[in-house]
């Protein structure tokens, strides 16, 4: 059984400009949500993503996209970057839409100049 | 609107002194509670869960809902401890969303 797995670790990039961050769940998993960490704050609930269908977003501009396939992995995608988008961005998978255990990937940390 | 609320961004104590994080919420409803952690260069993982009862690791946590408390507790702090702790939250029209208070640093001292 693998963990949940992101890439890049790292992505530096400038204001206005787009980026796609990617996740793919632990096996087994049919659920995926993406928070944005600031520096200094908790995780921040973006969008959940079940059986490639949104299932719910928090207060984050539609700049802010994302999709899932098939196999279950997603994506999140930023356009016209702001200097605040600069954070770590972590998704979870779980299984299901029941209370289940949510489980974390390392993250990527995002800085936009 | 549902919000969690650490109070403390630094706890420090000695090793072998008790251990109190302090966590209060913000939920009309009934809330499921959490304690995350996270160790250095490790992910955030769940240490624990209101709803199962039990200790992980010789910690603690119950659900006050009078208080709207769910403080973390360990009687005997080890230097293994020290981490980043959240509390968080679900529950509410997205039932798998999770709600994080802005974490507290454990620092446990030799």
């Amino acid at each position: 059984e693998t963990g949940v797995t992101q890439s890049p670790t790292h992505l530096i990039k400038t204001r206005g400009q787009q980026v796609t961050l990617r996740c793919s769940s632990q096996s087994g998993h049919n659920t995926v949500s993406w928070y944005q960490q600031a520096l200094g704050q908790g995780p921040q609930f973006i969008f959940q993503y079940y059986r490639e269908e949104e299932n719910g977003r928090g207060n984050f501009p539609p700049r802010f996209s994302g999709l899932q396939f098939p196999n279950y992995s997603s994506e999140l995608n930023v356009n016209a970057l702001e200097l605040d988008d600069s954070a770590l961005y972590l998704c979870a998978s779980s299984q299901g839409l029941s209370q289940e255990t949510q489980y974390f990937g390392p993250g990527t940390r995002l800085l936009v100049l | 609107a549902q919000r969690v609320t650490q109070p403390e961004k630094l706890l420090s104590v000695f090793k072998g002194a008790p251990v109190e994080l302090k966590c209060n919420y913000s939920y009309s409803g009934s809330p499921e509670l959490f304690w995350y952690v996270q160790y250095s260069r490790q992910r955030l993982q769940l240490l624990l869960r209101h709803i199962s009862r039990e200790s992980i690791k010789g910690f603690t946590a119950d659900l006050n809902k009078g208080e709207t408390s769910f403080h973390l507790k360990k009687p005997f702090a080890q230097e293994e401890d020290s981490a980043m702790y959240y509390c968080a939250l679900r529950g509410g029209q997205y039932g798998n969303k999770l709600v994080f208070g802005a974490g507290t640093i454990l620092r446990v001292k030799s």
